[in-house]
């Protein structure tokens, strides 16, 4: 099956600072990606769509200025947590889909703290 | 939009049991109803899925049926094993995503099959 990559796999930062997360696609080309925010005991919710050489598409509720979505090529998006917050902390987790199918394809995912 | 129910939220099973996990959707032109399993801290895998012009599907020891009329989706373990234990998601992907394939996850129904 097709591959998808995260990292980094875990990250501790300060309250304020800026945090980045890559998501990859192996092994496929990905025009669309999607990030997800899980948190403990909780399903995934949906942040946002990534649209290569486009802008993301946000879902409601989500502050498009604080989670920067660059999707720069077909193998690689790109998830910033701006001054990231305790709150912030979570699993954060990207899926990416063949083109022309259904399944999706996720990454091994993202455990963020923020103290 | 699609908004998908899961119950139970929790299931506790022996082992050598049958689990079924139930979900309704609200989007009567939803086409895709994929299943997840999630152990912790990892990301979730694609355990079987069915579309909607299809009734039922089975995978050895997982089926899964679909009733469009009713709009509800289940999953059905047989022979519950204790490696089956983990937390499973129901999803659903909405006809009209903006061509996107966005998955809408289910709660969550967390299984503890006991030896």
């Amino acid at each position: 099956g097709a591959v998808v990559s995260q990292h980094p796999s875990w990250v501790i930062c300060k309250s304020g600072t800026s945090v980045k997360i890559e998501c990859r696609s192996l092994d496929f080309q990905a025009t669309t990606m999607f990030w997800y925010r899980q948190f403990p005991k909780q399903s995934l919710m949906l942040m946002a769509t990534s649209n290569e050489g486009s802008k993301a598409t946000y879902e409601q509720g989500v502050e498009k200025d604080k989670f920067l979505i660059n999707h720069a090529s077909l193998t690689l998006s790109t998830l910033t947590v701006t001054s990231a917050h305790p709150e912030d902390s979570s699993f954060y987790i990207c899926s990416a889909p063949i083109q022309d199918h259904n399944e999706q394809f996720f990454g091994p995912g993202t455990r963020l703290t923020v103290l | 939009g699609e908004n998908v129910e899961q119950h139970p939220s929790t299931l506790s099973v022996q082992e050598g049991d049958s689990a079924v996990i139930k979900c309704t959707y609200s989007d009567s032109a939803s086409n895709y109803f994929p299943w997840y399993k999630q152990e912790l801290g990892k990301r979730p895998q694609l355990i079987i899925d069915i579309r909607s012009n299809v009734g039922e599907k089975k995978d050895q020891r997982i089926a899964v049926t679909l009733n469009k009329t009713a709009k509800h989706f289940s999953l059905h373990i047989t022979e519950t094993q204790p490696e089956d234990s983990a937390v499973y998601f129901c999803a659903a992907i909405p006809a009209f995503s903006g061509g996107y394939n966005k998955l809408i996850f289910g709660a969550g129904t967390r299984l503890a099959v006991h030896p």
